[in-house]
């Protein structure tokens, strides 16, 4: 069946690293991809997307890309801030969105 | 803001009870999901709705039951609460519901049963 594989946390990075959080994917068909982040107390927020093979989707830095050889949808950002510090999840956009185990992100000034 | 409102935010409540959390999704989306966020199984889809009518049903117990109304605000049921039942419970919303556009989050309900 469809499923989502995120690399395991947490992620411990110092300000103005280089960010990379891996997803894969298994799906029947082209879905689309989505990564979403996470606060403390807050619920999912939608951080980018992207529909169709090698589409790129940005937002605040960060940016994934659609890979359909590698069914991939890795999240990247040149240069991590202390606010970026959060759970980052990975979604297959099935009619029931299936998410990945999350990652934990942690920025240390 | 992404404009779904769950209510309450917090419940804390004895084993054996029932509980009904609600949502209300954002304005023009037509589908509501249901998801249960708990330490050790991340996020567990449980149900979809669609303008009213049950879509997909997820890993979702016999004990709990969702439905959405003519307005298309959406409440789920939880009876014979379990100690194992305490989470975060999500609600989304999304315009159609295929799964090309965002779902869309509430804050959730954080549950409690002691």
């Amino acid at each position: 069946g469809d499923s989502v594989t995120q690399m395991e946390g947490p992620v411990t990075l110092s300000e103005e690293a280089f960010l990379t959080i891996n997803c894969t994917y298994t799906a029947t068909g082209y879905p689309s991809l989505f990564w979403y982040v996470q606060y403390p107390g807050e619920g999912l927020q939608l951080l980018l997307k992207a529909t169709k093979a090698d589409d790129k989707g940005s937002n605040k830095g960060f940016e994934a890309t659609y890979r359909k050889e590698t069914t991939s949808f890795h999240l990247e950002k040149g240069s991590v801030q202390v606010s970026d510090s959060a759970v980052y999840f990975c979604a297959l956009g099935t009619y029931k969105y299936i998410f990945g185990t999350g990652t934990r992100l942690k920025v240390l000034a | 803001d992404s404009g779904v409102t769950q209510t309450p935010k917090h419940l804390i409540t004895a084993t054996g009870q029932r509980v009904t959390l609600r949502c209300s999704p954002r304005s023009g989306d037509l589908s509501v999901y249901w998801y249960q966020q708990s330490l050790d199984q991340g996020l567990q889809f449980l149900i979809q709705y669609y303008n009213g009518e049950e879509r997909a049903k997820g890993n979702i117990l016999e004990r709990f039951s969702a439905q959405q109304f003519p307005d298309l605000h959406s409440e789920l049921n939880l009876s014979s609460l379990e100690l194992g039942d305490s989470a975060l419970y999500f609600c989304a919303s999304s315009v159609e519901g295929s799964g090309n556009s965002p779902l869309h989050f509430g804050n959730g309900t954080r549950l409690t049963v002691t």
